[in-house]
């Protein structure tokens, strides 16, 4: 079985400065993926980046990049020069098969 | 860009009545899923649907849900007799081939179930 953890319940950032946030994984398979997705207060869910188990290098999709250390199982998302715009709750999910598994989930409130 | 569209986009249902909630996936797409976010907790996988039938499902899943396809396009989630703790988003996500790893799983913008 998969398990996602997200320690950061909330995190507060300053407009345009950069912010990390946590997520550790656990997982007994050899092939799997790890994602982050972004949900507004309007509640749909966005997909932000994709890393996959074998990539070797970091996943970067414009302001955001998957900081991947597989030895240690974490997959942390940083934003950089937040935005205002940035404010929402971020899941990290894993696959490893046809199922994703998310994690509690980090509530991140940018301010101006 | 290609997207996940579900219907409707909220719902409100007495205890004990039947909703469907539909989806139309991304066009290319063979896999299908369901999954539910009950309000402030974490996002729950439901099933995943391919090439006709389940592929898999979760303890949630009991007999009460269903899931079908009945044309080229649509994918609907059935809750035969809707129950308080049914309440929840139900996000529909579909991807390009069967097996998800190395590859993104798009979600629509959800359905809103309230029962009451």
């Amino acid at each position: 079985a998969q398990k996602i953890t997200q320690t950061q319940p909330g995190m507060f950032v300053q407009e345009k400065e950069a912010v990390t946030l946590d997520c550790t994984y656990d997982t007994s398979d050899q092939s799997y993926g790890l994602f982050w997705y972004k949900q507004p207060s309007s509640g749909e869910m966005i997909f932000l980046i994709y890393q996959g188990s074998y990539d070797e290098q970091n996943a970067t999709e414009g302001r955001y990049s998957l900081n991947f250390q597989k030895a240690r199982k974490s997959a942390n998302l940083v934003i950089s020069a937040s935005q205002l715009g940035d404010s929402a709750m971020y899941f990290c999910a894993m696959n490893a098969g046809n199922m994703l598994t998310f994690g509690g989930g980090t509530r991140l409130m940018v301010k101006p | 860009e290609p997207e996940v569209t579900q219907t409707p986009s909220h719902q409100v249902t007495q205890m004990g009545q039947e909703v469907i909630l539909r989806c139309v996936p991304i066009s290319n797409h063979l896999y299908f899923y369901w999954y539910r976010q009950i309000l402030g907790q974490k996002v729950e996988f439901l099933v995943s649907f391919y090439n006709n039938e389940i592929s898999e499902k979760s303890e949630i899943f009991d007999d009460q849900f269903s899931v079908e396809r009945p044309d080229g396009s649509n994918f609907t989630l059935k809750i035969r007799s809707t129950k308080l703790e049914d309440s929840a988003m139900y996000f529909c996500a579909s991807s390009e081939v069967p097996r998800t790893v190395g590859n993104t799983i798009y979600f629509g913008e959800g359905s809103w179930l309230t029962v009451v």
